[in-house]
Protein backbone atom coordinates (compact mmCIF):
# COMPACT_ATOMS: atom_id res chain seq x y z
CA UNK A 1 0.00 0.00 0.00
CA UNK A 2 1.66 3.26 -1.52
CA UNK A 3 1.53 5.92 2.11
CA UNK A 4 3.57 7.89 3.68
CA UNK A 5 4.11 6.84 7.88
CA UNK A 6 5.34 9.58 10.38
CA UNK A 7 6.76 8.39 13.71
CA UNK A 8 6.21 9.15 16.29
CA UNK A 9 2.46 9.97 16.13
CA UNK A 10 2.36 11.56 19.86
CA UNK A 11 5.14 13.07 21.59
CA UNK A 12 5.55 15.21 24.82
CA UNK A 13 8.87 16.78 25.61
CA UNK A 14 10.58 19.37 27.64
CA UNK A 15 12.15 22.56 26.25
CA UNK A 16 15.98 21.87 25.13
CA UNK A 17 15.88 17.97 25.07
CA UNK A 18 16.74 16.99 21.04
CA UNK A 19 14.03 15.35 18.98
CA UNK A 20 13.68 13.74 15.80
CA UNK A 21 10.27 13.13 14.11
CA UNK A 22 10.38 10.33 11.25
CA UNK A 23 9.13 10.09 7.83
CA UNK A 24 9.18 7.57 5.16
CA UNK A 25 7.60 7.07 1.96
CA UNK A 26 7.27 3.79 0.05
CA UNK A 27 6.61 5.17 -3.31
CA UNK A 28 9.68 5.82 -4.39
CA UNK A 29 9.00 9.70 -4.61
CA UNK A 30 11.65 12.66 -5.35
CA UNK A 31 10.11 15.39 -3.62
CA UNK A 32 9.23 15.47 0.63
CA UNK A 33 8.38 18.09 2.32
CA UNK A 34 7.50 19.11 6.35
CA UNK A 35 4.62 21.30 7.59
CA UNK A 36 3.18 22.65 10.61
CA UNK A 37 -0.21 23.13 11.39
CA UNK A 38 -1.51 25.70 14.30
CA UNK A 39 -4.64 27.13 14.77
CA UNK A 40 -5.88 29.62 12.44
CA UNK A 41 -2.46 29.77 10.88
CA UNK A 42 -3.05 26.94 8.69
CA UNK A 43 -0.82 24.97 7.51
CA UNK A 44 3.37 25.84 7.03
CA UNK A 45 5.74 24.38 4.84
CA UNK A 46 9.45 23.95 7.29
CA UNK A 47 11.70 22.81 4.67
CA UNK A 48 11.06 20.49 1.27
CA UNK A 49 13.66 18.37 -0.40
CA UNK A 50 13.89 17.89 -4.39
CA UNK A 51 15.66 14.75 -3.77
CA UNK A 52 18.64 12.93 -1.99
CA UNK A 53 20.94 15.51 -0.45
CA UNK A 54 18.62 18.72 -1.68
CA UNK A 55 17.07 20.33 0.45
CA UNK A 56 15.79 23.82 1.40
CA UNK A 57 13.99 26.18 3.85
CA UNK A 58 10.22 26.89 3.70
CA UNK A 59 7.89 29.74 5.14
CA UNK A 60 9.59 28.41 9.22
CA UNK A 61 12.58 27.01 8.66
CA UNK A 62 13.99 28.63 12.19
CA UNK A 63 14.67 26.17 14.75
CA UNK A 64 14.32 22.81 12.95
CA UNK A 65 17.04 20.72 10.54
CA UNK A 66 16.71 17.81 7.94
CA UNK A 67 18.35 15.47 6.01
CA UNK A 68 17.43 13.48 2.88
CA UNK A 69 20.14 10.54 2.76
CA UNK A 70 18.13 7.90 1.13
CA UNK A 71 15.04 8.35 -1.03
CA UNK A 72 12.29 7.29 1.24
CA UNK A 73 13.37 9.53 4.86
CA UNK A 74 13.15 12.67 5.87
CA UNK A 75 13.77 13.08 9.13
CA UNK A 76 12.61 16.13 10.69
CA UNK A 77 15.25 17.45 13.42
CA UNK A 78 14.47 19.64 16.34
CA UNK A 79 17.95 20.80 18.09
CA UNK A 80 16.60 22.83 20.80
CA UNK A 81 12.73 22.14 21.11
CA UNK A 82 11.10 25.14 22.80
CA UNK A 83 7.18 25.79 23.94
CA UNK A 84 6.61 27.89 20.49
CA UNK A 85 7.40 24.42 18.42
CA UNK A 86 4.08 22.86 20.19
CA UNK A 87 2.33 21.99 17.02
CA UNK A 88 0.68 19.87 14.64
CA UNK A 89 3.31 18.42 11.70
CA UNK A 90 3.08 16.69 8.49
CA UNK A 91 5.19 15.16 6.37
CA UNK A 92 4.32 15.12 2.89
CA UNK A 93 5.35 13.82 -0.67
CA UNK A 94 5.04 13.70 -4.56
CA UNK A 95 6.43 11.81 -7.34
CA UNK A 96 7.66 15.49 -8.64
CA UNK A 97 7.68 19.22 -7.07
CA UNK A 98 4.25 20.80 -7.37
CA UNK A 99 5.38 22.99 -9.81
CA UNK A 100 6.01 19.95 -12.51
CA UNK A 101 3.88 17.44 -11.38
CA UNK A 102 0.16 16.28 -12.46
CA UNK A 103 0.57 13.83 -9.15
CA UNK A 104 -0.75 15.17 -6.22
CA UNK A 105 1.07 15.17 -2.95
CA UNK A 106 0.28 12.05 -0.12
CA UNK A 107 0.17 13.48 3.70
CA UNK A 108 1.31 11.18 6.48
CA UNK A 109 -0.78 11.03 9.67
CA UNK A 110 0.59 13.93 11.34
CA UNK A 111 2.31 14.05 14.50
CA UNK A 112 1.45 16.14 17.69
CA UNK A 113 3.98 17.45 19.05
CA UNK A 114 4.04 19.27 22.58
CA UNK A 115 6.89 21.30 24.40
CA UNK A 116 6.57 22.23 28.45
CA UNK B 1 4.59 35.82 -0.99
CA UNK B 2 1.58 33.87 -2.00
CA UNK B 3 -1.79 34.55 0.36
CA UNK B 4 -4.32 32.19 0.25
CA UNK B 5 -8.00 32.76 2.06
CA UNK B 6 -10.49 30.57 2.07
CA UNK B 7 -14.33 31.80 2.67
CA UNK B 8 -16.49 30.51 4.99
CA UNK B 9 -14.71 29.45 7.14
CA UNK B 10 -17.42 27.21 8.62
CA UNK B 11 -20.62 25.78 7.18
CA UNK B 12 -23.42 23.74 8.01
CA UNK B 13 -25.95 22.80 5.51
CA UNK B 14 -28.52 20.02 5.55
CA UNK B 15 -27.54 16.71 3.80
CA UNK B 16 -28.61 16.51 0.56
CA UNK B 17 -27.68 20.10 -0.69
CA UNK B 18 -24.91 21.46 -3.72
CA UNK B 19 -22.33 23.93 -2.01
CA UNK B 20 -19.75 25.75 -3.14
CA UNK B 21 -16.14 26.67 -1.10
CA UNK B 22 -14.40 29.25 -2.22
CA UNK B 23 -10.39 30.14 -2.28
CA UNK B 24 -8.55 33.34 -3.63
CA UNK B 25 -5.06 33.60 -3.73
CA UNK B 26 -2.64 37.17 -4.10
CA UNK B 27 -0.70 35.91 -6.95
CA UNK B 28 -2.26 34.16 -9.59
CA UNK B 29 1.48 32.83 -11.36
CA UNK B 30 0.37 29.24 -9.99
CA UNK B 31 1.59 26.08 -11.62
CA UNK B 32 -1.44 24.08 -10.22
CA UNK B 33 -4.18 24.47 -7.50
CA UNK B 34 -4.97 20.95 -5.28
CA UNK B 35 -8.03 20.74 -2.92
CA UNK B 36 -7.31 18.53 -0.15
CA UNK B 37 -10.00 17.05 3.07
CA UNK B 38 -9.16 16.82 6.40
CA UNK B 39 -10.41 14.98 8.90
CA UNK B 40 -10.22 15.55 12.83
CA UNK B 41 -6.92 14.51 14.02
CA UNK B 42 -5.97 12.98 10.58
CA UNK B 43 -4.10 13.97 7.60
CA UNK B 44 -4.49 15.87 4.56
CA UNK B 45 -6.07 13.59 1.21
CA UNK B 46 -6.09 14.85 -2.38
CA UNK B 47 -9.21 15.38 -4.00
CA UNK B 48 -8.52 17.18 -7.03
CA UNK B 49 -5.36 18.68 -8.77
CA UNK B 50 -6.45 21.50 -11.20
CA UNK B 51 -3.32 22.00 -13.82
CA UNK B 52 -2.54 25.97 -14.63
CA UNK B 53 -3.81 25.49 -18.16
CA UNK B 54 -6.95 23.73 -16.70
CA UNK B 55 -10.46 25.41 -16.29
CA UNK B 56 -12.27 22.80 -14.24
CA UNK B 57 -11.49 19.35 -12.85
CA UNK B 58 -14.41 16.66 -11.56
CA UNK B 59 -14.37 13.37 -8.98
CA UNK B 60 -17.69 12.25 -8.47
CA UNK B 61 -19.56 14.46 -6.90
CA UNK B 62 -16.83 16.89 -6.50
CA UNK B 63 -16.10 19.75 -9.15
CA UNK B 64 -13.34 22.21 -8.84
CA UNK B 65 -13.04 24.97 -11.15
CA UNK B 66 -9.79 27.63 -11.64
CA UNK B 67 -9.77 31.09 -13.18
CA UNK B 68 -5.99 31.52 -12.81
CA UNK B 69 -6.18 35.51 -13.71
CA UNK B 70 -8.77 36.10 -11.25
CA UNK B 71 -6.92 34.40 -8.43
CA UNK B 72 -9.77 32.38 -7.41
CA UNK B 73 -11.17 28.51 -7.05
CA UNK B 74 -14.07 27.42 -6.05
CA UNK B 75 -15.12 23.90 -5.14
CA UNK B 76 -18.60 22.43 -5.49
CA UNK B 77 -20.11 19.79 -3.40
CA UNK B 78 -22.95 17.96 -5.20
CA UNK B 79 -25.80 16.50 -3.16
CA UNK B 80 -23.63 16.98 0.01
CA UNK B 81 -23.70 13.99 2.72
CA UNK B 82 -22.69 13.25 6.29
CA UNK B 83 -19.65 11.60 5.30
CA UNK B 84 -18.47 14.81 3.47
CA UNK B 85 -18.08 16.60 7.05
CA UNK B 86 -14.16 17.38 7.09
CA UNK B 87 -12.02 20.88 7.00
CA UNK B 88 -11.37 21.47 2.98
CA UNK B 89 -8.03 23.10 1.93
CA UNK B 90 -7.20 24.90 -1.00
CA UNK B 91 -2.76 24.85 -2.10
CA UNK B 92 -1.66 26.38 -4.93
CA UNK B 93 1.15 25.41 -6.34
CA UNK B 94 4.01 28.49 -6.90
CA UNK B 95 7.49 29.15 -6.19
CA UNK B 96 9.74 32.11 -7.09
CA UNK B 97 13.32 31.26 -8.14
CA UNK B 98 12.82 27.35 -8.28
CA UNK B 99 11.30 26.84 -5.21
CA UNK B 100 8.10 24.93 -5.71
CA UNK B 101 5.63 24.54 -3.08
CA UNK B 102 2.39 24.58 -1.48
CA UNK B 103 0.84 27.24 0.22
CA UNK B 104 -2.31 26.27 2.37
CA UNK B 105 -5.73 27.87 3.25
CA UNK B 106 -6.95 28.41 6.72
CA UNK B 107 -9.21 26.03 5.20
CA UNK B 108 -13.11 25.53 5.47
CA UNK B 109 -14.76 23.68 8.44
CA UNK B 110 -17.92 21.32 6.89
CA UNK B 111 -20.70 20.20 8.85
CA UNK B 112 -23.39 18.35 6.75
CA UNK B 113 -26.24 17.97 9.48
CA UNK B 114 -27.84 14.42 8.70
Amino acid sequence: EAQVTQNPRYLITVTGKKLTVTCSQNMNHEYMSWYRQDPGLGLRQIYYSMNVEVTDKGDVPEGYKVSRKEKRNFPLILESPSPNQTSLYFCASSLFPPRTSTDTQYFGPGTRLTVL
Amino acid sequence: KQEVTQIPAALSVPEGENLVLNCSFTDSAIYNLQWFRQDPGKGLTSLLLIQSSQREQTSGRLNASLDKSSGRSTLYIAASQPGDSATYLCAPGWGQTGANNLFFGTGTRLTVIP
